[in-house]
């Protein structure tokens, strides 16, 4: 059974600041791994999403990169800044063996404070 | 306006009340999935629609019943609940192959805030 561990559970640092987020999965049989946001009370917003053949994916000042054989995804944000404060998401679709894929394993998440 | 929206933002019902989720996507899409989300615990799957058909039904207890009356809509249908069924609810959508291409991404709603009280 496919898991998706995130860390750090939660993260503060002041505006300004190039971090990384960390996400590793157990099952390296998948189609794609995409990145969310979740901002609180609210949905999911996609961010990136890597196929399994793509090594990262960048979208301004954010970039992320995905290792398929070691199970492990890195997402880099840029000058961060205090907007970007919310809960991101590490989400994998698992692949079948037998072809087919069901709905998206996703991690428990990093919650994300940029200090103003 | 996300492309899926999801009604209502927040239901409260008793444990022998019946009601109902709605979710409708205006992307185009043909596949359809509900999830859960409970506090300190990652987003669990549900159910999955793929072109109308359920194909995955990750042994979730009866008293939840999806229905899926077009690639359009989804619903859930909700009787008896329990406490612990209290939970913010999302509904994604996504654009898959009938031949077997999963390379799409997802797109959630903003979730039903559910209170079993």
């Amino acid at each position: 059974k496919q898991e998706v561990t995130q860390i750090p559970a939660a993260l503060s640092v002041p505006e300004g600041e190039n971090l990384v987020l960390n996400c590793s999965f157990t099952d390296s049989a998948i189609y794609n791994l995409q990145w969310f946001r979740q901002d609180p009370g609210k949905g999911l917003t996609s961010l990136l999403l890597i196929q399994s053949s793509q090594r990262e994916q960048t979208s301004g000042r954010l970039n992320a990169s995905l290792d398929k054989s070691s199970g492990r995804s890195t997402l880099y944000i840029a000058a961060s800044q205090p907007g970007d404060s919310a809960t991101y998401l590490c989400a994998v679709r698992n692949s079948y063996s037998g072809g087919g894929a069901d709905g998206l394993t996703f991690g428990k998440g990093t919650h994300l404070i940029i200090q103003p | 306006e996300t492309g899926v929206t999801q009604t209502p933002r927040h239901l409260v019902m008793g444990m022998t009340n019946k009601k109902s989720l709605k979710c409708e996507q205006h992307l185009g899409h043909n596949a359809m999935y509900w999830y859960k989300q409970s506090a300190k615990k990652p987003l669990e799957l549900m159910f999955v629609y793929n072109f109308k058909e359920q194909t995955e039904n990750n042994s979730v207890p009866s008293r939840f019943s999806p229905e899926c009356p077009n690639s359009s809509h989804l619903f859930l249908h909700l009787h008896t609940l329990q406490p612990e069924d209290s939970a913010l609810y999302l509904c994604a959508s996504s654009q898959d192959s009938e031949g077997g291409t999963y390379n799409s991404p997802l797109h959630f709603g903003n979730g039903t805030r559910l209170t079993v009280t």
